[in-house]
């Protein structure tokens, strides 16, 4: 099955300053990239995603990147605020067969106003 | 749009005690998702179901772990003994569809969860 690795686990940054997170996956076969925001003591939230038969998307002053060959994709979150602070998820799917998201461990950001 | 509806909340048990957590999708919303939360880890899936069918459950402990969705609406999760080990968030979400096609067909939207402490 799907494997999904992702750095840091923890992500301390200043108001201001950007932050990006990596994420990993075993199955080339995946070709859909969702990431998720989840505040504390809430659920997660779709923030953006990605699918394989683009590079890169950005929605405001988010971005997510993905490198098929090399199997990885990254979330940028550019003039980062305290609202940023969260735990992202990212996950990694097949939409064409048994859609599973395999999740990452997480990443806690904490920007620091 | 109503969200996707779980209870209870919060749930306290003893160990070898059983629980049973309730999910309502989204209507409209063909497959569901049991995903277990581990304080500091991501969700981690237990079971898929379409409609009323189970798609995937290789990660469900079956020994304790049961599922149903009943109608291909509501769905149930029990617990039964349950152990220390199952300390979590016991996370529904719902999504559309299966298989790929339209943007957003595939994204889920996740319940608030249903959180058990086993003493």
């Amino acid at each position: 099955g799907e494997n999904v690795e992702q750095h840091p686990s923890t992500l301390s940054v200043q108001e201001g300053d950007s932050a990006v997170i990596k994420c990993t996956y075993s199955d080339s076969a995946s070709n859909y990239f969702p990431w998720y925001k989840q505040e504390l003591g809430k659920r997660p939230q779709l923030i953006i995603d990605i699918r394989s038969n683009v590079g890169e998307k950005k929605d405001q002053r988010i971005a997510v990147t993905l490198n098929k060959t090399a199997k990885h994709f990254s979330l940028h979150i550019t003039e980062t605020q305290p609202e940023d602070s969260a735990v992202y998820f990212c996950a990694a799917s097949m939409t064409g067969g048994s859609y599973i998201p395999t999740f990452g461990r997480g990443t806690s950001l904490i920007v620091h106003p | 749009e109503a969200g996707v509806a779980q209870s209870p909340r919060y749930k306290i048990i003893e160990k070898r005690q059983s629980v049973a957590f309730w999910c309502n999708p989204i209507s409209g919303h063909a497959t569901l998702y049991w995903y277990q939360q581990i304080l500091g880890q991501g969700p981690k899936l237990l079971i898929q179901f379409q409609n009323n069918g189970v798609v995937d459950d290789s990660q469900l402990p079956k020994d304790r772990f049961s599922a149903e969705r009943l109608k291909g609406v509501d769905s149930t999760l029990k617990i039964q003994p349950a152990k220390l080990e199952d300390s979590a968030v016991y996370l529904c979400a719902s999504s559309l569809a299966r298989t790929g096609g339209a943007p957003g067909a595939n994204v889920l939207t996740f319940g608030a969860g249903s959180r058990l402490t086993v003493l």
